[in-house]
């Protein structure tokens, strides 16, 4: 079946360090691709997308790219703040299965990143 | 403010009890979900319900229920809680995925 694997953290940082977050899936056929951040006591919200391969999803600084070759969907950010300390999903969709558009999302086990002043 | 509404956000059971975590939208979408939410596992998709009047299992469906009661109630019932299904439910609700789901702020369940 499908999946979502996830570098493991926790993943602790200085303030204003380069962040990379790892993901790779395993899919049949070419899935859409998306990053969803959980803040402490809140549910999840997405934060990026991308729906086809070499697409480059970005938000909020953050930025993904969709690389088919590998099958990644790697996080990156140039410069973390306090406040992008969070727990954050990769998750993968088939948005167009059975003729429907409700497409279920198969998440990763998700990362931990904790950003220091 | 509009979104997925979920209660009660906190409840302690007994092995054996029974329990129906209630789930509201006011964004007039199509499809619901429920996942539960485990340390290093990620989120795991119990039932969904892509239409009001149609609901389908997901991973994990055994020991759980699930009613839509009409376009935006979605509920989730324990109906013999066992301690395996402590954890965090969160039910979600999205027009199309690809504009992403919404997320409620979840249901810390303890089962002991």
């Amino acid at each position: 079946g499908d999946s979502v694997t996830q570098m493991e953290g926790p993943v602790t940082l200085s303030e204003e360090a380069f962040l990379t977050i790892n993901c790779t899936y395993t899919a049949t056929g070419y899935p859409s691709l998306f990053w969803y951040v959980q803040y402490p006591g809140e549910g999840l919200q997405l934060l990026l997308k991308a729906t086809k391969a070499d697409d480059k999803g970005s938000n909020k600084g953050f930025e993904a790219t969709y690389r088919k070759e590998t099958t990644s969907f790697h996080l990156e950010k140039g410069s973390v703040q306090v406040s992008d300390s969070a727990v954050y999903f990769c998750a993968l969709s088939f948005p167009n299965a059975g003729g429907t558009s409700y497409g279920k999302l198969t998440f990763g086990q998700g990362t931990i990143l904790t950003v220091h002043p | 403010n509009a979104g997925v509404t979920q209660t009660p956000k906190f409840q302690v059971l007994k092995t054996g009890q029974s329990m129906t975590l209630q789930c509201a939208q006011d964004m007039n979408h199509n499809s619901m979900y429920w996942y539960r939410q485990d340390p290093g596992m990620g989120l795991r998709l119990i039932y969904y319900s892509a239409s009001e009047g149609t609901t389908d299992k997901g991973e994990v469906p055994n020991g759980y229920n699930v009613s839509r009661l009409n376009k935006r109630e979605f509920s989730l019932r324990l109906e013999s809680a066992a301690p395996s299904q402590t954890s965090v439910y969160f039910c979600a609700s999205s027009a199309q995925v690809l504009y992403g789901y919404t997320f409620g702020s979840g249901t810390r369940l303890t089962v002991v």
